[in-house]
């Protein structure tokens, strides 16, 4: 079935260093892949999203980076900063299922000062 | 602007009891609107979506069920509650295909 799982559950890095989060997906029909920062408490927060037919993205401080050869997702953070601590979460949307979103289990960031 | 509001932020009921969450959405029409459920460290399972008046699709079989009575409002309810039905409830929308999805604040349920 349909799915989208994270490589590491947990991850610390140093306040400044840059940050990597992995994501590894099953469904070859997705339309958008996105990467969502959860908070403790709170309801998923939109990062940055990449469209299937392209291999790279890049927003504020973030980078993402798709490979459909191996349906690998990745979700660079320049200069991690303390605030960046929290959730997160790689999904995917198929627009033909009502633009519905599968999620991955999540990796938890965590930034050291 | 467009908001979304759910309520209540946190829920404590007695197994067996019903339940009913709403979420609304304000600033859009039509709507794509979601039910999520997250267990504690663990991402989010998609329980209905709905892409109009009546319209609900239901992704998993569970104890559960989802009406959307108004274009803006969509129920998640319960007749009788499981202690499995324990979680995080999260309402989300999107505006249309390739459109973000923004989503509530969550409902905290506990059933004990």
């Amino acid at each position: 079935g349909e799915s989208v799982g994270l490589h590491l559950p947990t991850l610390s890095v140093q306040e400044g260093d840059n940050s990597i989060i992995n994501c590894a997906y099953s469904n070859s029909a997705s339309d958008y892949f996105i990467w969502y920062k959860q908070e403790s408490g709170k309801g998923p927060q939109f990062i940055i999203d990449i469209r299937s037919n392209m291999d790279k993205r890049q927003g504020q401080r973030v980078t993402v980076l798709l490979n459909k050869t191996v349906k690998h997702l990745s979700l660079q953070i320049a200069a991690t900063q303390p605030g960046d601590s929290a959730v997160y979460f790689c999904a995917e949307r198929v627009d033909n299922q009502g633009g519905k979103l599968i999620f991955g289990q999540g990796t938890e960031l965590s930034v050291k000062p | 602007s467009q908001t979304i509001h759910q309520w209540p932020a946190t829920l404590v009921q007695p197994v067996g009891s019903p339940l009913s969450l709403e979420c609304t959405v304000e600033g859009t029409s039509n709507p794509n609107l979601y039910w999520y459920r997250q267990a504690a460290g663990r991402g989010l399972q998609l329980l209905f979506y709905s892409v109009g008046i009546g319209q609900i699709s239901s992704e998993v079989p569970q104890n559960l069920s989802a009406s959307r009575p108004q274009d803006r409002q969509f129920i998640l309810s319960s007749k009788k509650l499981l202690l499995s039905d324990s979680g995080f409830y999260l309402c989300a929308y999107t505006t249309g295909p390739g459109a973000e999805a923004f989503f509530g604040q969550g409902t905290r349920l506990t059933v004990v």
